[in-house]
């Protein structure tokens, strides 16, 4: 079965600092990956996805991320972080032939300090 | 274009209580999902429905969870009685058409649940 593994629990980054999330998937063939964000009382709001072609997909709000295949990860990144950017960020995996089932990693809470 | 509108928005409820959320999805949207999400953990599907179809429902506890959704737009999703462990927020997705991952599914704002 498929998996997605969110090592940070929490970061903490300055405000106009750079960005990395780390996200480590487990499947056999190539996954469909995505990034999801949720703010405080908000559902979640899709960032990018990766289903094949370039690896360094853009997305919105500046986000982009790399899918490596060699390293099973899809991390996202931004390069200069705002405040309203402190979110919990969730990384996800599709399928083929799952139906549109998502698994979803346990998240990473962003706070950005001023 | 409106989202997914999902309602209560909180519920607090004694164990062994009855609840019951609703969700009306995006219009036009055929396929509909119930997560589960409990603190600390990220979203659990709970149950896809195709239509009116159910596609998946293999992580619903089917003794105390049940779903439905009548004429293929609004779903309710029903637990009875609660537990403890079902303190949660449940969210409710749609997408535009019943295929795979490519799919994009749009969130709504989801219902805290509290079992006390």
């Amino acid at each position: 079965a498929q998996s997605v593994t969110q090592p940070d629990i929490h970061i903490t980054v300055s405000e106009g600092a750079s960005l990395e999330l780390r996200c480590n998937y487990s499947y056999g063939a190539t996954p469909y990956l995505f990034w999801y964000v949720q703010s405080p009382g908000q559902g979640l709001q899709l960032l990018l996805k990766y289903f094949s072609g370039d690896t360094l997909v853009q997305g919105i709000k500046g986000f982009e991320a790399e899918f490596k295949r060699s390293q099973s990860s899809f991390n996202l990144r931004k390069p200069s972080v705002h405040w309203s950017d402190a979110a919990e960020y969730f990384c996800a995996v599709g399928i083929t032939g799952g139906g549109n089932k998502l698994t979803f990693g346990t998240g990473t809470q962003l706070k950005v300090e001023l | 274009e409106a989202g997914v509108a999902q309602s209560p928005r909180y519920k607090i409820i004694e164990k062994r209580q009855s609840v019951a959320f609703w969700c009306n999805p995006i219009s036009g949207h055929a396929t509909l999902y119930w997560y589960q999400q409990i603190l600390g953990q990220g979203p659990k599907l709970l149950i896809q429905f195709q239509n009116n179809g159910v596609v998946d429902d293999s992580q619903l506890p089917k003794d105390r969870f049940s779903a439905e959704r009548l004429k293929g737009v609004d779903s309710t999703l029903k637990i009875q009685p609660a537990k403890l462990e079902d303190s949660a927020v449940y969210l409710c997705a749609s997408s535009f058409r019943a295929g795979g991952p490519t799919d994009t599914q749009y969130f709504g704002p989801g219902t805290r649940l509290t079992v006390l």
